[in-house]
């Protein structure tokens, strides 16, 4: 079982929809989560992280975290062509220098 | 604020020839810096991580050493390039927060 498990998509969903992209990891121990997006052809950037369970909020970016499910998810509201993007879960390991990250869910809004 | 550079942004290179990538870190001190590798399509690779001056550490083994001479300076190397080197590669920095912040990338071609 992979580290860090994401559908790699793509998910086509259409403007002004909700966009839902899940990530499931594997290590019981993990307390922190962050969500990056990377556009094609450019490096990821940081657009969420989360540390508790439950929901948290920015903007039209929602992060959800279920700890004894292992699972984190990230919720776009209102989507846009320009979220039209990969979008990448990242899970700190024990080792707190290291991040292992989820091989990314590509989604397209559909204008 | 914090800003890393890396350069140059697109490479093309020969089979068995050097190579030497460069990413600078401004605005803060003691960071862990990282270079990972993105083949087309694909996740991200660890490839070295230093939290330190000369600390280096290693995750794949092959033809790619990696030295950091200056607290803020990362360096990738390789004495003669192959085919399968090419790819995206992406130096990042984090401070003991875990959140790794990317520089912009190189893209490098090896033919």
């Amino acid at each position: 079982q992979k580290e860090v498990e994401q559908n790699s998509g793509p998910l086509s969903v259409p403007e002004g929809a909700i966009a839902s992209l899940n990530c499931t990891y594997s290590d019981r121990g993990s307390q922190s989560f962050f969500w990056y997006r990377q556009y094609s052809g450019k490096s990821p950037e940081l657009i969420m992280f989360i540390y508790s369970n439950g929901d948290k909020e920015d903007g039209r970016f929602t992060a959800q975290l279920n700890k004894a499910s292992q699972y984190v998810s990230l919720l776009i509201r209102d989507s846009q062509p320009s979220d039209s993007a990969t979008y990448l879960c990242a899970v700190p390991g024990m080792s707190y220098q290291k991040v292992t990250f989820g091989t990314g869910t590509k989604l397209q809004v559909i204008p | 604020s914090q800003t890393i550079h890396q350069w140059p942004a697109t490479l093309v290179q020969p089979v068995g020839s050097p190579l030497s990538l460069e990413c600078t870190v401004e605005g803060t001190s003691n960071p862990n810096l990282y270079w990972y590798r993105q083949a087309a399509g694909r996740g991200l690779q660890l490839l070295f991580y230093s939290v330190g001056i000369g600390q280096i550490s290693s995750e794949v083994p092959q033809n790619l050493s990696a030295s950091r001479p200056q607290d803020r300076q990362f360096i990738l190397s390789s004495k003669k390039l192959l085919l399968s080197d090419s790819g995206f590669y992406l130096c990042a920095w984090s401070d003991t927060g875990n959140i790794q912040y990317f520089g912009a990338g190189t893209r490098l071609s090896v033919l």
